[in-house]
């Protein structure tokens, strides 16, 4: 157990509305990661975090802003909300700092509908 | 074209049978990770192969990497209901991303 909480577990909201996603950590590990996992296209990565203040885009980050103030938290905000983020989300950490062989423990999901 | 096909999309077989799954690439890994994801759940890591060729084994299930390290498969023998999941490939692409295949569902009826 990796220690990973995700909040809120489900949400349902209108577009063009603000939503905000928490992804809580108890084991201080540097690099913290948002997924989103959608039919026929598996995970893929939306931003990502190696310490407090500093964050990189990954393959799907247009649309989604990120925040980390505190090692152990690390939020995903989507300034207005579109039916194109329906999806369920995934935070994970690199227990190993960010290891060549990039090993991810994963949070249980965050299920968010627009509509 | 994905980096990472999996196939079959979908399996569903008998409790007691065996099993195979395949992760396939035009493009040589460093490593490949296998993950399961039950349903409303995140993916939990199974394993890791490095080396080309390598087999790992968890309990029932059989991990190989392929001599070239384009390509895994992984081998469930007398397969359990409990083995029912989303069955994920995936490689480090970069520094800091992990890519994954569209996955394996699996259905062990009992």
């Amino acid at each position: 157990d990796a220690g990973i909480t995700q909040s809120p577990r489900h949400k349902v909201t209108e577009t063009g509305t603000p939503v905000t996603l928490r992804c809580h950590q108890t084991e201080n590990h540097r690099y913290m990661y948002w997924y989103r996992q959608d039919p026929g296209h598996g995970l893929r990565l939306i931003h990502y975090s190696y310490g407090v203040k500093d964050t990189d885009k990954g393959e799907v980050s247009d649309g989604y802003s990120v925040s980390r103030s505190k090692t152990e938290d690390f939020l995903l905000t989507l300034e207005s909300a579109t039916s194109s983020q329906t999806s369920v989300y995934f935070c994970a950490i690199s227990v190993a700092g960010g290891s060549t062989t990039g090993e991810l423990f994963f949070g249980e999901g965050s299920r968010l509908t627009v509509l | 074209t994905q980096l990472l096909e999996q196939s079959p999309q979908f399996l569903s077989i008998q409790e007691g049978e065996n099993l195979t799954v395949y992760c396939n690439s035009s493009s040589v890994f460093s490593s490949l990770q296998w993950y399961r994801q039950e349903p409303g759940e995140g993916p939990v890591l199974l394993v890791t192969v490095v080396t080309g060729g390598e087999v790992k084994k968890l309990k029932r299930l059989t991990f190989q990497f392929g001599d070239a390290r384009k390509d895994s498969s992984l081998h469930i023998t007398a397969a359990q209901p409990g083995d029912t999941g989303l069955y994920l490939c995936a490689t480090q692409t970069g520094a800091n991303n992990l890519f994954f295949g569209t996955g394996t569902r699996l259905t062990v009826i009992p």
